[in-house]
């Protein structure tokens, strides 16, 4: 059964750079059927989507995080990361990783379809 | 950006109850619509992707319709582990989830 394991500090200051990985245990992240996501949820902003990547390395992107927002994968170790940078207080949210299902727009744009399974989240509180 | 809109945002419901949720996009999304719920502490769960595909798994009291700008999650038959919020999201055109519908013992 694939499970997916997010870990990283809990705390982080004001500008700095957020980092969180999730470990994909069950299963390997090198399918090509498949991307794998990371998804927000704060009591202000409700949930967000961040990010999503390919095994090789493709991305998409939340336009609105796009600048400081890094995702990038391991496949030797199974894991993917993000990196968000020049955190403020609204970055403080529960982050969560997922596998999604990636698709083509009918404008000829990638994006990701739904998301499943998920990890079990983990709080990241911006604050000096 | 599509806009999701959740209707109502919370509701009280007896065990046994049908439970009717609404979800509107601000533009035409096709059955790009996906449910989810989610319990305190917990990370969201997939009931319910293409507006009305039940995930493997999940009871079949769930279910999802609509198209176009409209949307609705049923529960046909409240159970007690069903006190949840539930979350609409769309992948049309990048992805956006809705507010959120908490549903509440009565």
């Amino acid at each position: 059964q694939l499970q997916l394991q997010e870990s990283g500090p809990g705390l982080v200051k004001p500008s700095e750079t957020l980092s969180l990985t999730c470990n994909v245990s069950g299963g390997a992240i090198s399918s090509s059927s498949y991307y794998w996501g990371w998804i927000r949820q704060s009591p202000g902003k409700g949930l967000e989507w961040i990010g999503s990547i390919s095994y090789s390395g493709s991305t998409y992107y939340n336009p609105s995080l796009k600048s400081r927002v890094t995702i990038s994968a391991d496949t030797s170790k199974d894991q993917f990361s993000l990196k968000l940078s020049s955190v403020t207080a609204v970055d403080t949210a529960v982050y969560y990783c997922a596998r999604t299902i990636p698709r083509i727009t009918i404008f000829g744009v990638g994006t990701v379809s739904w998301f499943d399974p998920w990890g079990q989240g983990t709080l990241v509180t911006v604050s000096s | 950006d599509i806009q999701m809109t959740q209707s109502p945002s919370s509701l009280s419901a007896s065990v046994g109850d049908r439970v009717t949720i609404t979800c509107r996009a601000s533009q035409s999304i096709n059955s790009f619509l996906n449910w989810y719920q989610q319990k305190p502490g917990k990370a969201p769960k997939l009931l319910i992707y293409a507006a009305a595909s039940l995930q493997s798994g999940v009871p079949s009291r769930f279910s999802g319709s609509g198209s176009g700008t409209d949307f609705t999650l049923t529960i046909s038959s409240l159970q007690p582990e069903d006190f949840a919020t539930y979350y609409c999201q769309q992948s049309y055109s990048m992805v956006t989830f809705g507010g959120g519908t908490r549903v509440e013992i009565k």
